[in-house]
């Protein structure tokens, strides 16, 4: 069936990187672009960024800029997503989500990954 | 950026009742571009509506979206125990970007 599948909860220090997977299977992998958002604890929902796998184009959140970076494998149907010098507020749930490409013809998250905890602690 | 202000912030309600949650944008929005989302404790949101209007695959007709312009509305006709949860609404704003809503919490009363 189609899914999302992400990799397992992470602990990392102030400072470190982490790099979260998100594998795709049950459609054609470069026919939807991957959303990633994010939830920190009791919080709502935040747009971190999108990655076409079709092209490999990006577009990131402002507020990101300069410290994540979303790649694809397109020969694993998998999507990552890596976020350097974290801080305490990085600790969240992170989800992974498709959308069709082009996204303008149904611009909505129709497929989610079932999350990743990040938690950063010293 | 487009900000999206939901109300009420919780809603309680018993079952059966009407719920009427309430998306509100700071410019207009196209409908097209105008989603909504149901998420319980524990696990990731779901697609209930997209395109203001249109039921996502597998959702029940007791949930409708509605609303042009700045105002968009999601319903819930007859609340059923399952359909107690955070609601979020969320905008495509062009060029690849997308914003969320802050949420209304639907309790039971």
């Amino acid at each position: 069936q189609v899914q999302l599948v992400q990799s397992g909860a992470e602990v990392k220090k102030p400072g470190a990187s982490v790099k979260v997977s998100c594998k795709a299977s049950g459609y054609g992998f470069t026919s939807y672009g991957i959303s990633w958002v994010r939830q920190a604890p009791g919080q709502g929902l935040e747009w971190m960024g999108w990655i076409s796998p079709y092209n490999g184009n990006t577009k990131y959140a402002e507020n990101l800029q300069g410290r994540v970076t979303m790649t694809t494998a397109t020969s694993t149907s998998t999507v990552y997503m890596e976020l350097r010098s974290l801080r305490y507020d990085d600790t969240a749930v992170y989800f992974c989500a498709r959308a069709v490409i082009p996204v303008a013809t149904k611009p909505a998250f129709d497929i989610w990954g079932q999350g990743t905890m990040v938690t950063v602690s010293s | 950026e487009i900000v999206l202000t939901q109300s009420p912030g919780t809603l309680s309600l018993s079952p059966g009742e009407r719920a009427t949650l309430s998306c509100r944008a700071s410019q207009s929005v196209t409908s097209s571009y105008l989603a909504w989302y149901q998420q319980k404790p524990g696990q990731a949101p779901r697609l209930l509506i997209y395109g203001a209007s249109a039921r996502a695959t597998g959702i029940p007709d007791r949930f409708s979206g509605s609303g042009s312009g700045t105002d968009f509305t999601l319903t819930i006709s007859r609340l059923e125990s399952e359909d107690f949860a955070v609601y979020y609404c969320q905008q495509y704003g062009g060029s690849l970007t997308w914003t969320f809503g802050q949420g209304t919490k639907v309790e039971i009363k």
